[in-house]
């Protein structure tokens, strides 16, 4: 059981807009901690897609934004493609539990 | 460019021990504090370890907690997570991560390739 929670799948045709949300509580986003969002490609390590609720490292398309309100953050992907295929991670701070915490994971499929 | 490097995983008996390394280079190793996160076959992430920049601080998850140890070597830029009292539920990809800051909290903004620990009799 995951702290921070997240829909298990998610699915969407090219070119189309989706969102996944990842909520969490009093202890960690609602805390005021940062949400951060990492893309896992099949077979691949996780690479960090979002940080700070709504930053994109450099090399990230602007078709990824993120999101973050009372408990709970959120992922954009606009203009989806087939290579935005993956699983993707919510992560964030709890103050209660003293560590970082991961979201179950979304599974995107297009 | 930053790169991580993981070895040393293998195959390990329940009950034994294994140490896996992670090799840093294209920063400023000492800067940075690092962790390990693992992944278990076809499940999410979990975070199991961090050591501060300066060695002086570490972390665990209470999953690993009086199994585990973490260490760094500033000589090689090089961190290590030691596993001793190896369980089947240890067996994953232990990915090697660099820590960064954030306003509110952390997150990990490169990670290495993994290295796969199987405890298995």
């Amino acid at each position: 059981q995951s702290v921070l929670t997240q829909p298990p799948s998610v699915s969407g045709a090219p070119g189309q807009r989706v969102t996944m949300s990842c909520t969490g509580n009093r202890s960690n986003i609602g805390a005021g901690y940062d949400v951060h969002w990492y893309q896992q490609l099949p077979g691949t390590a996780p690479k960090v897609l979002i940080y700070g609720n709504t930053n994109r490292p450099s090399g990230v398309p602007d078709r990824f934004s993120g999101a973050k309100s009372g408990t709970s953050g959120s992922l954009a992907i606009t203009g989806l493609q087939t290579e935005d295929e993956a699983d993707y991670y919510c992560q964030s701070y709890d103050s209660t539990l003293s560590r970082v915490v991961f979201g179950g994971g979304t599974k995107l499929t297009v | 460019e930053v790169q991580l490097l993981e070895s040393g995983g293998a195959l390990v008996q329940p009950g034994g021990s294994l140490r896996v390394s992670c090799a840093a280079s294209g920063f400023t190793f000492g800067s940075y504090a690092m962790s390990w996160v693992r992944q278990a076959p076809g499940k999410g992430l979990e975070w199991v370890s961090t050591i501060s920049g300066g060695g002086g601080s570490t972390h665990f998850a209470d999953s690993v907690k009086g199994r585990f140890t973490i260490s760094r070597d500033s000589s090689k830029n090089t961190v290590y997570l030691q596993m001793n009292s190896l369980r089947a539920e240890d067996t994953a990809l232990y990915y090697c991560a660099r820590r960064n800051s954030a306003m509110m909290g952390f997150f990990f903004d490169y990670w290495g390739q993994g290295t796969l620990v199987t405890v298995s009799s």
